[in-house]
Protein backbone atom coordinates (compact mmCIF):
# COMPACT_ATOMS: atom_id res chain seq x y z
CA UNK A 1 0.00 0.00 0.00
CA UNK A 2 0.99 3.50 -0.40
CA UNK A 3 1.93 5.88 2.32
CA UNK A 4 1.15 9.40 2.02
CA UNK A 5 3.16 11.84 4.13
CA UNK A 6 2.48 15.60 4.60
CA UNK A 7 4.63 18.37 6.30
CA UNK A 8 4.14 20.38 8.36
CA UNK A 9 1.16 18.87 10.62
CA UNK A 10 0.43 21.98 11.08
CA UNK A 11 1.48 26.01 10.49
CA UNK A 12 0.61 29.56 11.62
CA UNK A 13 -0.26 31.74 9.38
CA UNK A 14 -1.70 35.55 8.36
CA UNK A 15 -4.32 36.85 6.13
CA UNK A 16 -2.12 37.94 3.24
CA UNK A 17 0.76 35.13 3.63
CA UNK A 18 1.72 32.52 1.17
CA UNK A 19 2.28 29.06 2.62
CA UNK A 20 3.54 25.82 1.26
CA UNK A 21 2.59 22.15 1.98
CA UNK A 22 4.54 19.51 1.33
CA UNK A 23 3.02 15.89 0.39
CA UNK A 24 5.57 12.90 -0.32
CA UNK A 25 4.44 9.26 -1.36
CA UNK A 26 6.23 6.20 -0.45
CA UNK A 27 6.29 5.18 -3.93
CA UNK A 28 6.00 6.87 -7.21
CA UNK A 29 2.57 7.97 -7.91
CA UNK A 30 3.77 9.76 -11.46
CA UNK A 31 1.42 12.99 -11.44
CA UNK A 32 -2.21 11.10 -9.69
CA UNK A 33 -2.67 13.42 -6.85
CA UNK A 34 -5.50 15.01 -5.24
CA UNK A 35 -5.78 18.53 -2.56
CA UNK A 36 -8.68 18.83 -0.51
CA UNK A 37 -9.58 21.55 1.76
CA UNK A 38 -11.85 20.57 4.80
CA UNK A 39 -13.37 23.31 7.05
CA UNK A 40 -14.54 22.55 10.43
CA UNK A 41 -17.62 19.93 11.13
CA UNK A 42 -17.47 20.03 6.83
CA UNK A 43 -17.25 17.87 4.33
CA UNK A 44 -13.49 17.68 2.51
CA UNK A 45 -13.77 19.89 -0.90
CA UNK A 46 -11.62 18.92 -3.99
CA UNK A 47 -9.32 21.79 -4.59
CA UNK A 48 -6.20 20.25 -7.16
CA UNK A 49 -6.61 17.18 -9.17
CA UNK A 50 -3.24 15.30 -11.04
CA UNK A 51 -1.29 17.56 -9.29
CA UNK A 52 -1.66 20.76 -10.73
CA UNK A 53 -5.56 21.39 -12.22
CA UNK A 54 -7.68 23.37 -10.27
CA UNK A 55 -11.20 21.94 -9.73
CA UNK A 56 -14.06 23.72 -11.44
CA UNK A 57 -14.91 27.10 -9.08
CA UNK A 58 -11.15 26.81 -6.93
CA UNK A 59 -9.96 29.83 -6.71
CA UNK A 60 -6.37 30.85 -8.74
CA UNK A 61 -4.59 31.67 -5.09
CA UNK A 62 -4.25 27.45 -5.19
CA UNK A 63 -1.65 26.15 -7.02
CA UNK A 64 -0.37 22.56 -6.85
CA UNK A 65 3.19 21.23 -8.65
CA UNK A 66 5.01 17.82 -8.17
CA UNK A 67 5.51 15.00 -9.92
CA UNK A 68 6.62 11.30 -8.72
CA UNK A 69 7.30 10.74 -4.73
CA UNK A 70 7.02 14.98 -4.33
CA UNK A 71 3.94 17.40 -3.95
CA UNK A 72 3.51 20.79 -2.90
CA UNK A 73 0.12 22.74 -2.86
CA UNK A 74 0.63 26.79 -2.60
CA UNK A 75 -1.61 29.20 -1.46
CA UNK A 76 -0.96 32.55 -2.35
CA UNK A 77 -2.37 35.38 -0.40
CA UNK A 78 -4.26 34.22 1.86
CA UNK A 79 -7.91 34.82 3.03
CA UNK A 80 -9.90 34.47 6.03
CA UNK A 81 -11.55 31.45 4.07
CA UNK A 82 -8.61 29.39 3.32
CA UNK A 83 -7.86 28.51 6.96
CA UNK A 84 -8.91 25.21 7.02
CA UNK A 85 -7.07 21.34 7.02
CA UNK A 86 -5.49 20.31 3.60
CA UNK A 87 -5.37 17.01 2.71
CA UNK A 88 -3.18 15.10 -0.03
CA UNK A 89 -4.70 12.48 -1.65
CA UNK A 90 -3.31 9.51 -4.08
CA UNK A 91 -5.13 7.82 -6.97
CA UNK A 92 -2.03 6.06 -8.40
CA UNK A 93 -4.06 2.46 -7.43
CA UNK A 94 -6.15 1.34 -5.00
CA UNK A 95 -6.65 1.43 -1.79
CA UNK A 96 -6.64 5.05 -2.52
CA UNK A 97 -4.34 6.56 0.23
CA UNK A 98 -4.63 10.23 2.09
CA UNK A 99 -1.74 12.19 4.10
CA UNK A 100 -2.70 12.62 7.61
CA UNK A 101 -3.73 16.57 6.91
CA UNK A 102 -2.10 19.82 7.36
CA UNK A 103 -3.92 22.41 9.69
CA UNK A 104 -3.47 26.18 8.58
CA UNK A 105 -4.06 28.32 11.72
CA UNK A 106 -4.35 31.69 12.32
CA UNK A 107 -1.36 33.22 13.78
CA UNK B 1 -26.60 19.45 -9.69
CA UNK B 2 -24.53 16.39 -7.74
CA UNK B 3 -25.72 15.05 -4.67
CA UNK B 4 -24.85 12.63 -2.12
CA UNK B 5 -26.21 11.61 1.24
CA UNK B 6 -25.35 9.33 3.63
CA UNK B 7 -28.05 7.59 6.37
CA UNK B 8 -27.66 4.70 8.55
CA UNK B 9 -27.94 4.50 12.14
CA UNK B 10 -26.22 6.97 14.41
CA UNK B 11 -25.61 4.57 17.07
CA UNK B 12 -24.16 0.94 16.95
CA UNK B 13 -23.15 -1.70 19.66
CA UNK B 14 -20.07 -3.18 19.79
CA UNK B 15 -19.82 -6.38 17.66
CA UNK B 16 -22.91 -5.33 15.29
CA UNK B 17 -22.85 -4.88 11.39
CA UNK B 18 -23.12 -1.22 10.61
CA UNK B 19 -24.98 -0.50 6.94
CA UNK B 20 -24.99 2.49 5.56
CA UNK B 21 -26.68 3.99 2.32
CA UNK B 22 -25.57 6.38 0.39
CA UNK B 23 -28.09 7.83 -2.42
CA UNK B 24 -27.25 10.02 -4.90
CA UNK B 25 -28.57 12.22 -7.78
CA UNK B 26 -27.32 14.02 -10.72
CA UNK B 27 -25.11 11.14 -12.07
CA UNK B 28 -26.03 7.70 -13.16
CA UNK B 29 -23.87 4.43 -11.14
CA UNK B 30 -23.72 2.94 -14.59
CA UNK B 31 -21.48 5.75 -15.72
CA UNK B 32 -18.19 4.28 -16.93
CA UNK B 33 -16.33 7.27 -15.58
CA UNK B 34 -17.64 6.82 -12.25
CA UNK B 35 -17.83 5.29 -8.79
CA UNK B 36 -18.51 5.92 -5.52
CA UNK B 37 -15.97 5.72 -2.50
CA UNK B 38 -16.73 5.34 1.24
CA UNK B 39 -14.31 7.63 3.57
CA UNK B 40 -14.48 7.87 7.34
CA UNK B 41 -13.13 10.30 9.67
CA UNK B 42 -12.56 9.54 13.30
CA UNK B 43 -13.05 12.71 15.75
CA UNK B 44 -10.07 15.34 15.41
CA UNK B 45 -8.45 12.64 13.56
CA UNK B 46 -7.43 12.06 9.29
CA UNK B 47 -9.37 11.16 6.48
CA UNK B 48 -9.47 6.87 5.85
CA UNK B 49 -10.44 5.96 2.81
CA UNK B 50 -12.40 2.60 2.97
CA UNK B 51 -13.90 1.02 -0.21
CA UNK B 52 -15.18 1.72 -3.62
CA UNK B 53 -17.36 -0.02 -6.00
CA UNK B 54 -17.30 0.82 -9.72
CA UNK B 55 -19.92 0.62 -12.18
CA UNK B 56 -19.22 -2.13 -13.92
CA UNK B 57 -19.71 -3.87 -9.57
CA UNK B 58 -15.74 -3.83 -9.49
CA UNK B 59 -15.41 -3.69 -5.74
CA UNK B 60 -11.84 -2.38 -3.95
CA UNK B 61 -11.24 -2.17 -0.14
CA UNK B 62 -8.71 -0.97 1.85
CA UNK B 63 -6.36 -3.24 2.95
CA UNK B 64 -6.65 -3.97 6.83
CA UNK B 65 -10.35 -3.75 6.67
CA UNK B 66 -10.98 -5.92 3.62
CA UNK B 67 -12.19 -8.42 5.58
CA UNK B 68 -14.96 -6.43 7.14
CA UNK B 69 -16.47 -4.59 4.50
CA UNK B 70 -18.42 -5.13 1.49
CA UNK B 71 -19.43 -2.39 -0.74
CA UNK B 72 -22.29 -3.00 -3.43
CA UNK B 73 -24.60 -0.93 -5.58
CA UNK B 74 -28.19 -0.69 -6.35
CA UNK B 75 -28.25 1.82 -10.12
CA UNK B 76 -32.15 1.23 -10.61
CA UNK B 77 -32.33 3.07 -6.69
CA UNK B 78 -29.14 5.18 -7.32
CA UNK B 79 -28.00 3.61 -4.11
CA UNK B 80 -24.40 2.22 -2.67
CA UNK B 81 -23.93 0.57 0.13
CA UNK B 82 -21.56 -0.05 2.77
CA UNK B 83 -21.35 -2.79 5.52
CA UNK B 84 -18.84 -3.06 8.17
CA UNK B 85 -19.32 -6.55 10.27
CA UNK B 86 -18.18 -6.70 14.07
CA UNK B 87 -18.11 -2.66 14.71
CA UNK B 88 -15.73 -1.41 17.31
CA UNK B 89 -15.95 1.67 19.24
CA UNK B 90 -12.82 2.42 17.54
CA UNK B 91 -15.29 2.65 14.46
CA UNK B 92 -16.48 5.89 16.38
CA UNK B 93 -16.68 8.54 12.86
CA UNK B 94 -18.07 10.57 10.25
CA UNK B 95 -18.58 8.17 7.36
CA UNK B 96 -18.75 9.66 3.92
CA UNK B 97 -19.03 8.57 0.63
CA UNK B 98 -17.84 10.69 -2.50
CA UNK B 99 -18.49 10.25 -6.16
CA UNK B 100 -14.69 8.96 -7.87
CA UNK B 101 -14.58 10.63 -10.99
CA UNK B 102 -12.10 9.04 -13.83
CA UNK B 103 -10.85 11.95 -15.00
CA UNK B 104 -8.07 10.19 -17.68
CA UNK B 105 -8.62 8.71 -20.77
CA UNK B 106 -10.33 5.20 -20.08
CA UNK B 107 -12.52 4.28 -17.79
CA UNK B 108 -9.97 3.25 -14.94
CA UNK B 109 -6.76 5.05 -13.93
CA UNK B 110 -6.48 8.50 -12.19
CA UNK B 111 -9.51 9.81 -10.29
CA UNK B 112 -10.47 11.93 -7.65
CA UNK B 113 -13.72 12.32 -5.29
CA UNK B 114 -15.09 15.36 -6.65
CA UNK B 115 -18.35 15.47 -5.10
CA UNK B 116 -18.85 14.38 -1.08
CA UNK B 117 -22.26 14.04 1.14
CA UNK B 118 -22.59 15.91 3.94
CA UNK B 119 -21.24 13.00 6.15
CA UNK B 120 -22.46 11.11 8.81
CA UNK B 121 -21.68 10.46 12.33
CA UNK B 122 -21.68 6.72 13.70
CA UNK B 123 -20.87 5.97 17.23
CA UNK B 124 -20.35 2.21 18.47
CA UNK B 125 -21.16 2.17 22.47
CA UNK B 126 -22.74 -0.50 24.65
Amino acid sequence: DIQMTQSPSSLSASIGDSVTITCRASQTITSYLNWYQQRPGKAPNLLIYAASNLHDGVPSRFSGSGSGTHFTLTISSLRPEDFATYYCQQSFTTPLSFGQGTKVEVQ
Amino acid sequence: QVTLKESGPVLVKPTETLTLTCTVSGFSLSNTKMGVSWIRQPPGKALEWLARVFSNDEESYTTYLKTRLTISKDTSKSQVVLTMTDMDPLDTATYYCARTFYYGAGSHGPSNLDYWGQGALVTVSS
